[in-house]
């Protein structure tokens, strides 16, 4: 079961790009990288899930390095409402409860 | 999108009750649902795995006899905290995923604030 560190916590200012990175040393072959999102007294919602390279989608960026040790979640232009908990998970794809194992977690504080 | 749905949102019991927690799938059928806890300014824990027709499968340490769990259907699963103790209250949140064997990752619900007092 591959263990995940993040930052405590991080903080940005508005306008800003902030890039969470994840480092995940005993990451298996199967493993995917998955990162969520968490605001207070809400569950957590998917942003992005990758394998390799580099993946991109409407809110967010993850890069993966050749050897996978580590990600990193890269936000655009953050505003307050990115002030949240992320989360990088490290597992199978859905299906695998392995997946499901939550680390501490990165405190995003956007300043404005 | 895929939706889970949770309730109550939240609830507030007499210590020594049972309290009954749905999580539902409502667009699409989950095999595998999934419980956590998660207490204040801490990450989540999970408890235990619910699987659609048979036992849960649950966490070590946590107590099979105080959280029961039911998955009757493959739309709804349920967390009965029964005997509730202050020490019980906690933030519950349940998650499946649309697809097995897609990218999709796990859809949450929306979680239940338990007060026991």
């Amino acid at each position: 079961l591959a263990k995940t560190t993040q930052p405590i916590s991080m903080d940005s200012y508005e306008g800003q790009e902030v890039n969470i990175t994840c480092s995940h040393n005993n990451i298996a072959t199967n493993d995917y990288i998955t990162w969520y999102q968490q605001f207070p007294s809400q569950g957590p919602r998917f942003i992005i899930q990758g394998y390799k390279t580099k993946v991109t989608n409407e809110v967010a960026s993850l890069f993966i390095p050749a050897d996978r040790k580590s990600s990193t979640l890269s936000l655009p232009r953050v505003s307050l409402s990115d002030t949240a908990v992320y989360y990088c998970l490290v597992g199978d794809l859905p299906g695998s409860a392995r997946q499901l194992t939550f680390g501490s977690g990165t405190q995003l504080t956007v300043l404005p | 999108g895929a939706v889970v749905s949770q309730h109550p949102s939240r609830v507030i019991c007499k210590s020594g009750t049972s309290v009954k927690i749905e999580c539902r799938s409502l667009d699409f059928q989950a095999t595998t649902m999934f419980w956590y806890r998660q207490f204040p300014k801490q990450s989540l824990m999970l408890m235990a795995t619910s699987n659609e027709g048979s036992k849960a499968t649950y966490e070590q340490g946590v107590e099979k006899d105080k959280f029961l769990i039911n998955h009757a259907s493959l739309t709804l699963s349920t967390l009965t905290v029964t005997s509730a103790h202050p020490e019980d209250s906690s933030f519950y949140i349940c998650s499946a995923s649309p697809s097995q064997w897609g990218n999709y990752g796990y859809t949450f619900g929306s979680g239940t604030r338990l007060t026991v007092v």
